[in-house]
């Protein structure tokens, strides 16, 4: 199972909005709706942010959102704040009772 | 309030063996599966497999099939995960993560095990 492909890094200046792609197949991203989106800190474990492609757990604030298209799903930060600087996971379920983590982006608030 | 809380770091010998645990406070130990993700230096997240509490059902990573052993004991509420044949790669922090029921994804995760693979 090869992973996710995600782009390295992506930034955006205070208030303004980043996008994070999330590329896989139809075995996984392409043929479940059940990719999550985590967020991790350096030093601290991940944070889940999304998961079922859009849904947002409680305490998670409404400026994250996600989607999907394709084998390709989707990270996007609305009105960025110093603390959305990290590190963003996606994770997809494989099928077979098996799951597949992105490669990782490096989100820099500028 | 859920709580994963992990054992302390390891330092062991190439070819040896590694057993973490992860001990489950706040719900039902039984009712949702425990994965287990490792994260080497600098690198991204790796999936190794999980583990039904209730049963003692597993799944691994093919990757990992045949050095990983994950098992439970619900007596004390804890998953334990082992790694044998270590390599040098195989150096990383290793997470316990709870699995959301019926949302194939992990909402509540330990703070991370470090085990370190030296000669």
């Amino acid at each position: 199972q090869s992973a996710l492909t995600q782009p390295p890094s992506a930034s955006g200046s205070p208030g303004q909005s980043v996008t994070i792609s999330c590329t896989g197949t139809s075995s996984d991203v392409g043929g479940y709706n059940y990719v999550s989106w985590y967020q991790q800190h350096p030093g601290k474990a991940p944070k889940l942010m999304i998961y079922d492609v859009s849904k947002r757990p409680s305490g998670v604030p409404d400026r994250f959102s996600g989607s999907k298209s394709g084998n390709t799903a989707s990270l996007t930060v609305s009105g960025l704040q110093a603390e959305d600087e990290a590190d963003y996971y996606c994770n997809s379920y494989a099928g077979s009772n098996n799951y597949v983590f992105g490669t990782g982006t490096k989100v820099t608030v500028l | 309030q859920v709580q994963l809380m992990q054992s302390g770091a390891e330092v062991e010998k190439p070819g040896a063996s590694v057993k973490v645990s992860c001990k489950a406070s706040g719900y039902t130990f039984t009712g949702y599966y425990l994965h287990w993700v490792r994260q080497a230096p600098g690198q991204g997240l790796e999936w190794l497999g999980w583990i039904n509490p209730n049963t003692g059902g597993t799944n691994y990573a093919e990757k990992f099939q045949g050095r990983v052993t994950m098992t439970g004991d619900t007596s004390i509420n804890t998953a334990f995960m082992e790694l044998s044949w270590l390599r040098y790669d195989d150096t990383a922090v290793y997470y316990c993560a709870r699995e959301l029921t019926g949302a194939m994804t992990f909402d509540f995760w330990g703070q991370g095990t470090l085990v370190t693979v030296s000669s």
